[in-house]
């Protein structure tokens, strides 16, 4: 079963654009992550927050991370048409996955 | 250091048959975890070996079942596939080494089965 939902499931923009998408989770974690799939490909591992942080830098990734509210937001500021891919967070140690953000950046 | 490979890559199989799924994790990391993605139940954890010994297990019938080698190569088996089997098979790997504190797991590329 999914741990939680991702915000919003699509989202399609302009290159240069910032975009922001939304996870919540259901049970206390000890840290989050998130992983980028390009069109039905493996994961790749973008960014770990940890419970006792609130925000995070990585390049032109910002995580933020709410434990009070059981939600975390990904930011990709600056966005390439490289960008374009499915987006997940992720909890646990068996990474339990959302159900994932489509990201679509065009020309 | 290579990344973690899988093979086949793409695999063709008929309802009732069985399949087996080879992965291979970075070098010096000794546990390797498998992944079910589907369109209806998105990703979905398998299991995960560790030296060998099968240390966690997801919510997948008997009919799923994995190993893995002395040099942390897995397999992961399907017997009686069913047309729901259908999906991208992932692999990841990581140290293992912090017991059950979530790490960093790094995927390879998946198998893509498709059952008829």
């Amino acid at each position: 079963s999914q741990q939680g939902e991702e915000d919003p499931q699509a989202l399609s923009i302009q290159e240069g654009e910032n975009a922001t998408m939304n996870c919540s989770y259901k049970t206390s974690i000890n840290n989050l992550q998130w992983y980028r799939q390009n069109s039905g490909r493996g994961l790749v591992h973008l960014i770990l927050i940890r419970s006792n942080e609130r925000e995070k830098h990585s390049g032109r990734l910002r995580v933020t991370l709410d434990t009070s509210k059981k939600s975390s937001s990904l930011l990709i500021t600056a966005s390439r048409a490289a960008d374009t891919a499915s987006y997940f967070c992720a909890t646990g140690y068996r990474l339990t996955f959302g159900t994932g953000t489509r990201l679509q950046v065009t020309l | 250091k290579a990344g973690v490979t899988q093979t086949p890559r793409y695999l063709i199989k008929t309802r009732g048959q069985q399949v087996t799924l080879s992965c291979s994790p970075i070098s010096g990391h000794r546990s390797v975890s498998w992944y079910q993605q589907t369109p209806g139940q998105g990703l979905q954890f398998l299991f995960e070996y560790f030296s060998e010994t099968q240390r966690n297990k997801g919510n997948f019938p008997g009919r799923f079942s994995g190993r893995q080698f002395s040099n942390s190569r897995s397999e992961m088996n399907v017997s009686t596939l069913e047309l729901g089997d259908s999906a991208l098979y992932l692999c990841a790997s990581s140290t293992g080494t912090s017991g059950t504190t979530q790490e960093t797991q790094y995927f390879g590329p998946g198998t893509r089965l498709l059952v008829l």
